[in-house]
């Protein structure tokens, strides 16, 4: 099992709030991803990054912003909460030895 | 774009029988097909993968099949189980080394007991 972490698993908020969605990962892998998941369970990839101060934008675009200053540590921030935003966030990271990508177990934001 | 069309999107099988999901990808450099499952509430877990120069993988009752000249892999569970029951993802490496995966839209599976 791996050993990446998401906090809060849950969150309902309203609209115009500012949040941060945690992610982080023990293994000291360079690679990480978020991905948003939608009700039909496809995933989305939003935002991706190569190792510090390294972020880059996904397939899908997306109105949040992340950053990466430590390794472990890969947070997704949204400014202002929409409705819209109301969604599944998975986090991800990859093992460069064996190309293997491992998930975190989510983040469920609900925006009301 | 890259592409990955996954069938069915949904499954139902009894118990003890076989399910086969199949994928289809686009990009003739993909070169890693890895296979997720993602039970309710949960991350998607990491199952099996399969790599372009092996046809075939097995691990216990799983196994994953890759036609390269097609274009299309496909996940082979036996012997299904309730446990089973979980939406199953396929995913095809794109963007050469840098190793992003694109998802299909997954497969709900449910076995009955």
């Amino acid at each position: 099992e791996a050993d990446i972490y998401q906090t809060p698993r849950y969150l309902v908020i309203g609209t115009g709030k500012k949040i941060t969605l945690e992610c982080s990962q023990t293994m000291g892998h360079d690679k990480m991803y978020w991905y948003q998941q939608d009700p039909g369970m496809e995933l989305h990839l939003i935002h991706y990054s190569y190792g510090v101060n390294s972020t880059e934008k996904g397939d899908l675009s997306s109105e949040s912003t992340v950053s990466r200053i430590r390794t472990e540590h890969f947070p997704l921030t949204l400014e202002s909460a929409r409705p819209s935003h109301t969604s599944q966030y998975l986090c991800a990271s990859r093992n460069p030895l064996v190309n293997e990508q491992y998930f975190g177990p989510g983040t469920r934001l609900t925006v009301t | 774009g890259e592409n990955v069309e996954q069938h069915p999107s949904t499954l139902s099988v009894q118990e003890g029988d076989s399910a086969v999901i199949k994928c289809t990808y686009s990009d003739s450099a993909s070169n890693y097909f890895p296979w997720y499952k993602q039970e309710l509430g949960k991350g998607p877990q990491l199952i099996i993968d399969i790599r372009s120069n092996v046809g075939e993988k097995k691990d216990q009752r799983i196994a994953v099949t890759l036609n390269k000249t097609a274009k299309h892999f496909s996940l082979h569970i036996t012997e299904t189980q309730p446990e089973d029951s979980a939406v199953y993802f396929c995913a095809a490496s794109y963007g050469g080394s840098q190793g992003n995966l694109i998802f299909g839209k997954g497969t709900k599976l449910s076995v009955k007991p």
